[in-house]
C-alpha cells in the first residue's frame, strides 16, 4: 500500500473550519483516498474517501489535487466533538486491509 | 444495523492465562477483520475473513493467537498465555462485501486488554 505523510498534530478553534492535509506523493491511478477518525475510546469511523474528484458529505469535504498527490480533509465549522485522530489512508486494487499510519491528533479549543 | 459490536470492553488478565474476545459484525456483512492499537500508535492490522475462510494473518499474529469466524457470522481472537506486550485495544471491523478500494469499514469500540 502507498504510503501517506499527515502531521502528528493539528489545532484549531471551534466554530473555524480546519483544514488537514496529507501527501500521498506515491499514489498510483487507481488507488482511493480514505479518511477515518478516531474519537477516545472509540474505534475509528469512516469520515469520507475519493478517488479524482473532489467529495462532500455531511461529515467533511474532501480536496483532492488535480496530481493527486496530496489532499485536504475539510471541516467547514468545528466543534469540540471534532477533536479525534484523523487517519488519511490509501487503498488501491487488491487491497485487502486498510493500512493505518499515525494519524493526525487534532486539538480543538473551546 | 446495530453496528459492530465487541465483547468484553474490557479485560484485565494475569500474565499466563487465555483470553477470548468475541466480535459480531453488522448482519450480512461478509468481510471481518481484528486490528490491534497500542497507545499513541494507529491501528495494526491482523487478519481477515471472508465468510468464514481466514484469508490473509499478519506476521504479528504469533502462534500463541488464533481467530475464528465460524458459519460466516461472529468471529472470536483468542491469546493464549498471554504476555504484558498483549496489552492493547484489540479491534474488529466488517464490510459488507470483499474489499473493494472503495468499500466502507465498520469498526466496533475495541476489547480492551491489560495483561498484569
Amino acid at each position: 500500500d502507498a504510503k501517506t505523510t499527515q502531521p502528528n498534530s493539528m489545532e484549531s478553534n471551534e466554530e473555524e473550519p480546519v483544514h488537514l492535509p496529507c501527501n500521498h506523493s506515491t499514489i498510483s491511478g487507481t488507488d482511493y483516498i480514505h479518511w477515518y477518525r478516531q474519537l477516545p475510546s472509540q474505534g475509528p469511523e469512516y469520515v469520507i474517501h475519493g478517488l479524482t474528484s473532489n467529495v462532500n458529505n455531511r461529515m467533511a469535504s474532501l480536496a483532492i489535487a488535480e496530481d493527486r498527490k496530496s489532499s485536504t480533509l475539510i471541516l467547514h465549522r468545528a466543534t469540540l466533538r471534532d477533536a479525534a485522530v484523523y487517519y488519511c489512508i490509501l487503498r488501491g486494487q487488491g487491497a485487502q486491509k486498510l493500512v493505518f499510519g499515525q494519524g493526525t491528533r487534532l486539538t480543538i479549543n473551546p | 444495523d446495530t453496528g459492530v459490536s465487541q465483547n468484553p470492553r474490557h479485560k484485565i488478565t494475569k500474565r499466563g492465562q487465555n483470553v477470548t474476545f468475541r466480535c459480531d459484525p453488522i448482519s450480512e456483512h461478509n468481510r471481518l477483520y481484528w486490528y490491534r492499537q497500542t497507545l499513541g500508535q494507529g491501528p495494526e492490522f491482523l487478519t481477515y475473513f471472508q465468510n468464514e475462510a481466514q484469508l490473509e494473518k499478519s506476521r504479528l499474529l504469533s502462534d500463541r493467537f488464533s481467530a475464528e469466524r465460524p458459519k460466516g457470522s461472529f468471529s472470536t481472537l483468542e491469546i493464549q498465555r498471554t504476555e504484558q506486550g498483549d496489552s492493547a485495544m484489540y479491534l474488529c471491523a466488517s464490510s459488507p462485501e470483499g474489499g473493494a478500494p472503495n468499500e466502507k469499514l465498520f469498526f466496533g469500540s475495541g476489547t480492551q486488554l491489560s495483561v498484569l
